[in-house]
C-alpha cells in the first residue's frame, strides 16, 4: 500500500457528462501527478503539481481537462463533456522532497473510466 | 523526443525458470529508471529504480536489474519466476521534472 488514494475506483458515465476524480496522497508527497492508461499502452503523463502550483501539462490535456491541487494536499481531475475517447485509467502519483524519496513515484489503485 | 522501448508485449516462461525482460531508453545526460510491476486493476508498483552509482540494482520480490550505458539498457531479471509474478511490468525514465516516460509494458505469463 503506497498510502495514495483514488476515488472512485470505477465511474462509468455517457458521452458528454462531465466526471471528476479525486487524489489524496500522502502529506509527504509536495508533488503530485496525473497518468492516463489507455488499454495495452503504458502510462501517459497529463499534468503535475507541486505543492498548489499546477508546473507542466501535456499536450494530450485538451480544454475538456482541468486539474486542481488546492491548498496542496488532494488533487482533483475534472473532464467536461466527455468522449468516448476519454475512456481510460487515471493514474495519480505522489512524490516525496525528502532526500531518498525524491526521485520515487508513488501511485494510487487509479481511476477506471468507461464512457459509453 | 525521450522515449522508452521494450519489444517484447509478451513473455511465457515457466514457474521455476528465469525470466528477463528487455527495456532501452533514449540517452540523456541526466538518467533516472525504474521498473514498475501493475496487477490486473491495480496501481503501479515500484520494483526497483537506478539513479546512480552501482550499474547493478535489487529491487523487491528476488528482481535485479542492470543499467548499461554503453546499450542504453536496464533490463529486468530473475533468476527463478513463482505464479504469482504474473502481471503487467513496466519501465520507466525519469527527466528534469521526473515526470515518468513509461515503455508499452512486457506481459509476463508464467506458466505452471
Amino acid at each position: 500500500d503506497t498510502g495514495v488514494s483514488q476515488d472512485p475506483r470505477h465511474k462509468i458515465t455517457k458521452r458528454g457528462q462531465n466526471v471528476t476524480f479525486r487524489c489524496d496522497p500522502i502529506s509527504e508527497h509536495n508533488r503530485l501527478y496525473w497518468y492516463r492508461q489507455t488499454l495495452g499502452q503504458g502510462p501517459e503523463f497529463l499534468t503535475y503539481f507541486q505543492n498548489e502550483a499546477q508546473l507542466e501539462k501535456s499536450r494530450l490535456l485538451s480544454d475538456r481537462f482541468s486539474a486542481e491541487r488546492p491548498k496542496g494536499s488532494f488533487s482533483t481531475l475534472e473532464i467536461q463533456r466527455t468522449e468516448q475517447g476519454d475512456s481510460a485509467m487515471y493514474l495519480c502519483a505522489g512524490r516525496g522532497a525528502e532526500s531518498g524519496q525524491y526521485y520515487e513515484q508513488y501511485f494510487g489503485p487509479g481511476t477506471r473510466l468507461t464512457v459509453t | 523526443a525521450q522515449s522508452v522501448t521494450q519489444l517484447d508485449s509478451q513473455v511465457p516462461v515457466f514457474e521455476e525458470a528465469p525470466v528477463e525482460l528487455r527495456c532501452n531508453y533514449s540517452s540523456s545526460v541526466s538518467v533516472y529508471l525504474f521498473w514498475y510491476v501493475q496487477y490486473p486493476n491495480q496501481g503501479l508498483q515500484l520494483l526497483l529504480k537506478y539513479l546512480s552509482g552501482s550499474t547493478l540494482v535489487k529491487g523487491i520480490n528476488g528482481f535485479e536489474a542492470e543499467f548499461n550505458k554503453s546499450q542504453t539498457s536496464f533490463h529486468l531479471r530473475k533468476p527463478s519466476v513463482h505464479i504469482s509474478d504474473t502481471a503487467e511490468y513496466f519501465c520507466a525514465k525519469g527527466g528534469a521534472t521526473n515526470k515518468l516516460i513509461f515503455g508499452t509494458g512486457t506481459l509476463l505469463a508464467v506458466q505452471p
